[in-house]
């Protein structure tokens, strides 16, 4: 069963904790992304990468960080530096750069 | 730096009716443009990807078209069902890069 897992589906977490999501895929492709989603906003994106054991930083990269040590999995970790880190966070993963992206089913973080 | 506006931002339509979606884009120098649809607390679904050398992508009852020249793409929706009820989103990538930029989306509700 091919596919984009991301656990869990639901997190909480207190202010101040550093908290990692994870994202598997099973496509074989090469290049991972991370996007946030707040309320009225457009996805965002924070960190890709486009092979193993290398990573660019997107658009809101402060406050998280990535590794990328195996094809398959590219976790995300928001830190406790993030200021706004509640928010439902989109793993998406494609055969290569500009390439038609595929989405998981998303991690709902909530930090009090 | 791309910007990607989607508007009207709702749109509610009875059964059956055809109807078309727009979204727009600032940079004309991109790779391709990508559809998706949401629905309420999940991720992402493809569907329909336009290259720049493509004019148009149909998949079922769905058409999407592509004017780099103007900054538009639509996506026409024939038939609609109430089960096409969702929010759905356009990408553009970014000028130069395979990075991709969202709008906010266009929440679509087809009545009974």
């Amino acid at each position: 069963d091919g596919g984009i897992t991301q656990s869990p589906k639901y997190l909480f977490r207190k202010e101040g904790q550093n908290v990692t999501l994870s994202c598997e895929q099973n496509l074989n492709h090469d290049a991972m992304y991370w996007y946030r989603q707040d309320p009225g906003q457009g996805l965002r994106l924070i960190y890709y990468s486009q092979i193993v054991n290398d990573f660019q930083k997107g658009d809101i990269a402060e406050g998280y960080s990535v590794s990328r040590e195996k094809k398959e999995s590219f976790p995300l970790t928001v830190t406790s530096a993030q200021k706004n880190p509640t928010a439902f966070y989109l793993c998406a993963t494609s055969v290569q750069g500009a390439h038609e992206q595929y989405f998981g089913p998303g991690t709902r973080l909530t930090v009090t | 730096k791309q910007e990607v506006t989607q508007i009207p931002a709702a749109l509610s339509v009875p059964e059956g009716e055809n109807l078309v979606l727009n979204c727009s884009f600032t940079d004309s120098a991109i790779y391709n443009l990508q559809w998706f649809r949401q629905d309420p607390g999940k991720g992402l679904t493809s569907l329909l990807l336009i290259q720049s050398s493509q004019r148009e992508q149909t998949s079922g009852r769905l058409n999407a078209s592509l004017d780099k020249s103007s900054g538009r793409s639509t996506l026409y929706i024939a038939a609609s069902q109430p089960g096409d009820s969702a929010t759905y989103l356009c990408a553009a990538t970014q000028g130069g890069s395979e990075k991709l930029v969202f709008g906010k989306g266009t929440k679509l509700t087809v009545n009974p």
